[in-house]
């Protein structure tokens, strides 16, 4: 069984168009994260949120709306997409240490292939 | 420059030798985690160090940890071809941040 899986692998769109990526993740984690990859590997951490609740946003903008409808799904959705959006989106989830928010160990979805022409 | 950078960014090596890579993060962390992506997959966890913790030991794999510095190193021991991958760092916050580093490219000829 596949923990931490996302729709869809690959999304190839024109500019200016509204898409969604879906993730799902069955480990029972109360912490699920969008990361992106650019072309050179960078991976940046987008949005985090701990039960539903969004308790990370970096700088990303607006055109970027992550939707959490229960602890095992969160899915961004992506407005007026440009050029620059292209890159390899991944989600992750992972359970809390201890009484805080630092993750144990991240399960990462095998990635979507964003391309916008 | 980015919180979690590493260094070597490439890394080219002989089967059996050791390697190397480097990695410094700039706040406070609650934990460092390293972790390994191959070519079009996503990442996958290797090891976890805590703040509180100097070294940690799994299997062929030797994390060190100095908070003084803010710096980590991960050492694989006799390199593998399997071992060819990219290798990343993640620093981690309280608040339930995480930092990942640029990466290191690691490849093992065999």
């Amino acid at each position: 069984d596949t923990a931490v899986s996302q729709t869809p692998k690959y999304l190839v769109t024109q500019m200016g168009n509204d898409k969604s990526i879906k993730c799902e993740q069955n480990l029972g984690h109360d912490t699920m994260y969008w990361y992106k990859q650019d072309s050179k590997k960078f991976l940046k951490i987008m949005f985090s949120y701990n039960n539903k609740e969004l308790i990370i946003n970096e700088t990303v903008p607006n055109r970027f709306s992550p939707k959490s409808p229960d602890k095992a799904h969160l899915n961004l959705h992506i407005n007026s997409l440009e050029l620059g959006d292209s890159a390899v989106y991944f989600c992750a989830s992972s359970q809390p240490r201890g009484t805080g928010l630092s993750p144990n160990e991240q399960f990462f979805g095998p990635g979507t292939r964003l391309t916008v022409l | 420059s980015q919180q979690g950078e590493e260094d070597p960014q490439a890394l080219s090596i002989q089967e059996g030798e050791n390697a190397t890579m480097n990695c410094s993060y700039k706040t406070s962390i609650n934990n460092l985690q390293w972790y390994r992506q191959n070519s079009g997959r996503g990442l996958v966890h290797l090891i976890l160090i805590r703040s509180n913790e100097r070294e940690k030991h799994s299997g062929r794999l030797r994390v060190t940890l100095d908070t003084s510095k803010k710096s980590s190193s991960l050492l694989i021991t006799a390199s593998r071809a399997a071992d060819t991958a990219s290798y990343f760092c993640a620093a981690n916050t309280n608040a339930g941040k995480s930092t990942f580093g640029d990466g290191t490219t690691l490849t093992v000829k065999p």
